[in-house]
């Protein structure tokens, strides 16, 4: 059993439409989790963490996390064309070492 | 040049050639890693190295030769590879081991024929 689970997609969706984006993780000694996004031809880069349960809000994007049923999500408001990228789950370890989900890959659609 | 750069940004090679990776971070972080990435499987980490020193190693294959001189240099040297190593290979640092926010390059695409 893979620890972090991500559907592989693509998730396409309209402009301007609330995206959810989810990944489901098997360690509950898992505390902080973080979401990186990548463009096509370029690395991951940061784009939201949180530690332990909750919610964090940043601009259009809101990340949630669920410990009692080991939920992670990444919400899109008012979703444009230049989201449309790969969206990357992670988990830091006991080691201090990241385990990844596999990406989703997310299309807006003009 | 800023952020994580890596050469060459795409290498096509023979399973008995020998070949390098180059990383190279601006940042002055004191942590990097070589991470290999498949179409639609999880980002897999092959290597940690703290202050130049390596740290984990994730039961990478030998034909997989990492190389430290500083903390801003990393290097991958690749010989014998197999069709299935045929990847993107992504250099990473951050301000320290084990950070949450690691800063990625755009990764060598490589082909094994």
């Amino acid at each position: 059993q893979k620890e972090v689970e991500q559907d592989p997609g693509p998730l396409s969706v309209p402009e301007g439409a609330i995206v959810s984006l989810n990944c489901t993780y098997s360690n509950s000694a898992f505390q902080y989790f973080m979401w990186y996004r990548q463009y096509s031809r370029k690395g991951p880069e940061l784009l939201m963490y949180t530690y332990s349960s909750g919610n964090k809000e940043d601009g259009r994007f809101t990340a949630q996390v669920d410990k009692s049923s080991k939920y992670i999500s990444l919400f899109i408001r008012d979703s444009q064309p230049s989201d449309s990228a790969t969206y990357l789950c992670a988990a830091m370890d006991s080691n201090y070492q990241l385990i990844w989900g596999a990406g989703t890959k997310l299309i807006i659609k003009p | 040049e800023t952020g994580v750069t890596q050469t060459p940004r795409h290498l096509v090679m023979g399973m008995t050639n020998k070949k390098s990776l180059k990383c190279e971070q601006h940042l002055g972080h004191n942590a990097m890693y070589w991470y290999k990435q498949s179409a639609k499987k999880p980002l897999e980490l092959m290597f940690v190295y703290n202050f130049k020193e390596q740290t984990e190693n994730n039961s990478v294959p030998s034909r997989f030769s990492p190389e430290c001189p500083n903390s801003s240099h990393l290097f991958l040297h690749l010989h014998t590879l197999q069709p299935e190593d045929s990847a993107l290979y992504l250099c990473a640092s951050s301000q320290k081991r084990g950070g949450y926010e690691q800063y990625f390059g755009p990764g060598t695409r490589l082909t094994v024929t």
